[in-house]
């Protein structure tokens, strides 16, 4: 049982370059989010999803687009990637009813030069 | 919009201590709240939920209070020790609102337990 894994760990761009990011999750969860952690600014909802083929966004969801084709894999993509997306993703999953708890990923950190 | 606080954003002390981190939220509407660890370069573990009908629970070493009313939490590590060096985040789970079951998070606790 491997949780919440994360692809790749570590990504560096240069400016106007794409990429996917790809989370995956063993635990037959229906939640699954996608969360920037940024210096002095705490973890941030890009986009979420509450089940296969159904997405939305967070509060920060610009530059970003998502899919969940399959229950277990979210994908994060950015079409033209910005220094301003420098950043620390998470991606997390949860079962649908609320009183449980969240798990996490290792995370992937992305550079943008 | 729920916001979370931690204080203090950092902590430095010897081993063997008790101390207490604290967490607060402006919303009192919340279904739950998590603890979660985070070493450096590393990924959140999750340490203690405590469901909003409950006011603490515990790991070992760790208990956390909840007083959903005032709208605050606090973790205690009992006899710290330099393993528990790490960064330790707050993160409620909103009972109202449109955004399913995210959570909203604090700034975090840095803390250093030195030998």
């Amino acid at each position: 049982n491997a949780g919440v894994t994360q692809t790749p760990k570590f990504r560096v761009l240069k400016t106007g370059q794409s990429m996917t990011l790809l989370c995956a999750q063993d635990m037959n969860h229906e939640y699954m989010y996608w969360y920037r952690q940024d210096p002095g600014m705490g973890l941030r909802l890009i986009h979420y999803s509450v089940g296969e083929g159904t997405t939305a966004k967070g509060e920060v969801p610009d530059g970003y687009n998502v899919s969940r084709l399959k229950k277990q894999n979210f994908l994060l993509g950015l079409e033209s990637a910005a220094p301003s997306q420098t950043s620390v993703y998470f991606c997390a999953s949860s079962q649908r009813e609320l009183y449980n708890e969240q798990f996490f990923g290792p995370g992937t950190r992305l550079t943008v030069l | 919009k729920q916001e979370v606080t931690q204080i203090p954003a950092a902590l430095s002390v010897p081993e063997g201590e008790n101390l207490v981190l604290n967490c607060s939220f402006t919303d009192s509407a919340i279904y739950n709240l998590q603890w979660f660890r985070q070493d450096p370069g590393k990924g959140l573990t999750s340490l203690l939920l405590i469901q909003s009908s409950q006011r603490e629970q515990t790991s070992g070493r760790l208990n956390a209070s909840l007083d959903k009313s005032s709208g605050r939490s606090t973790l205690y590590i009992a006899a710290s020790q330099p393993g528990d060096s790490a960064t330790y985040l707050c993160a409620v789970r909103p009972g109202r609102g449109s955004t399913l079951g995210r959570l909203y998070f604090g700034r975090g606790t840095q803390l250093t337990v030195w030998p």
